[in-house]
């Protein structure tokens, strides 16, 4: 039972466009939402992170959207550039159960000089 | 500063050995984490330590084994390693979430094959 679900598994997009990545959670106990990216060979390492209480939060060309009706939250990377290009993963957690992190199934980007 | 480190990088063993996959952390972080990385899977949470000598089971707990001893080292045992649990293992860190979540930090990750 995969209770953060994320879409696209992979997705090609030319440089300067924008990249948008979906997930899906099912526990409404999730309050703290963050996006890891992960370079070949490399640990992830956090991006940006949400919590509920706000709708969006953005950090340079990165920017979450949140929906807690839908239990819904999205990446967008606007402006991609190659150095962009990576595996994103969408995770969740609660706060009160420690630290764990429920991940989604990851997105492959590549970004097209 | 050497962070969080991982040992070996590369292993490949035959089914039914023991292998050990080494943590250390120089942060003096309190909680350390153990995940697997498989295709479509993302990573799944397989043990978790909130101190020195205090472990509880993640997500996918069966055929691992871990131990904390000592607050910088989380080592992992596969006891009698299977196909299955041929992966990219993954060792984190994090300070106490104590009034917040705090980031946790990625080692390099071990890809280990068993054959």
């Amino acid at each position: 039972q995969q209770q953060v679900k994320q879409s696209p598994q992979s997705l090609i997009v030319q440089k300067g466009g924008i990249s948008i990545i979906n997930c899906a959670y099912e526990n409404t106990a999730f309050d703290y939402f963050p996006w890891y990216q992960q370079f070949p060979g490399k640990g992830p390492a956090l991006l940006i992170a949400i919590r509920p209480d706000v709708s969006e939060k953005k950090e340079g060309r990165f920017t979450i959207s949140f929906n807690k009706s839908a239990k819904q939250f999205s990446l967008h990377i606007m402006d991609s550039q190659p150095g962009d290009s990576a595996t994103y993963f969408c995770a969740a957690s609660i706060e009160a159960a420690g630290n764990k992190l429920t991940f989604g199934g990851g997105t492959r980007v590549l970004v097209k000089p | 500063d050497a962070g969080i480190t991982q040992s070996p990088r590369y292993k490949i063993t035959e089914t039914g050995r023991q292998v050990t996959l080494m943590c250390h952390q120089t942060w003096s972080h309190s909680y350390m984490f153990w995940y697997r990385q498989d295709l479509g899977h993302g990573l799944r949470l397989i043990y978790y330590s909130a101190a020195a000598d205090i472990t509880d089971k993640g997500e996918v707990p069966d055929g691992y084994v871990v131990s904390r001893s000592k607050t910088e080292n989380f080592p992992l045992t596969l006891e009698s390693a299977t196909r299955s649990q041929t992966s990219v293992y993954f060792c984190a860190s994090s300070e106490s979430p104590a009034g917040g979540q705090e980031t946790q930090y990625f080692g390099p990750g071990t890809r280990l094959l068993v054959l």
